[in-house]
């Protein structure tokens, strides 16, 4: 069965305290892993797509990167702005990208 | 439009009521997909709609959900017998524009309260 755990549910982090997020799945076939942002009330927003364990992707103070059971998002000296929930999804094999959805970090970052 | 649009953005009804909740993808974005939010869930998928190909059905919960999709654009799912489980935003995306990929982008959601 399909299974994606992030962790931690939650974290309180002030400003400029870096720190990194964890996304572990347990998925067949692999076609894709997927970040996204999601504010309270809206609808999620895209950050990275990671293709291949070893892969890195960079946005801002966000940095993604790929191994081959779990994806790191790493928030280096994050701002108050950057709170939010933060939601991984491992895209698998069956003709599309279907997503399966982990339950996400919600992140405070406190001044 | 330049991003997926949904319509309510907020639904309250009584149990046992049916509901139809609408979808605008991004113009010519061929794939369009459901999910459901529930409080403190990840994204449920429901399901997945790709140009005039059969949909992916097997995320619905229930026989009581059904979407379709006119021309190739625009979705509706509707819920009918709404039960109190129900309650949760439901989430459209499309994805498949000359430049994006396969990437998905939502839409800001439907918050349904069923009472």
């Amino acid at each position: 069965e399909d299974q994606v755990t992030q962790s931690p549910e939650a974290l309180r982090l002030q400003e400029g305290e870096s720190s990194s997020l964890n996304c572990s799945y347990t998925v067949s076939g692999l076609r894709g892993l997927f970040w996204y942002r999601q504010d309270p009330g809206k609808g999620p927003e895209f950050l990275f797509t990671l293709y291949s364990a070893g892969e890195e992707k960079e946005k801002e103070r966000l940095k993604a990167t790929l191994t081959k059971k779990e994806s790191f998002l790493h928030i280096t000296a994050p701002k108050p702005e950057d709170s939010a929930t933060y939601l991984c999804a491992p895209a698998i094999s069956g003709g599309y990208n279907k997503l399966i959805f982990g339950a996400g970090t919600r992140l405070a970052v406190h001044p | 439009g330049a991003g997926v649009s949904q319509s309510p953005s907020n639904k309250v009804t009584e149990k046992g009521k049916d509901v139809e909740l609408r979808c605008d993808p991004i113009s010519g974005h061929t794939a369009l997909y459901w999910y459901r939010q529930s409080l403190g869930q990840g994204l449920e998928f429901l399901i997945y709609f790709q140009g005039n190909s059969a949909p992916d059905k097997s995320g619905l919960p229930s026989d009581r959900f059904s979407a379709e999709r006119t021309g190739g654009s625009v979705s509706t799912l509707t819920i009918q017998r709404t039960q109190q489980e129900d309650s949760a935003v439901y989430l459209c995306a499309s994805s498949g524009g000359e430049l994006a990929g396969d990437t998905q982008y939502f839409g800001p959601g439907t918050r349904l309260t069923v009472l």
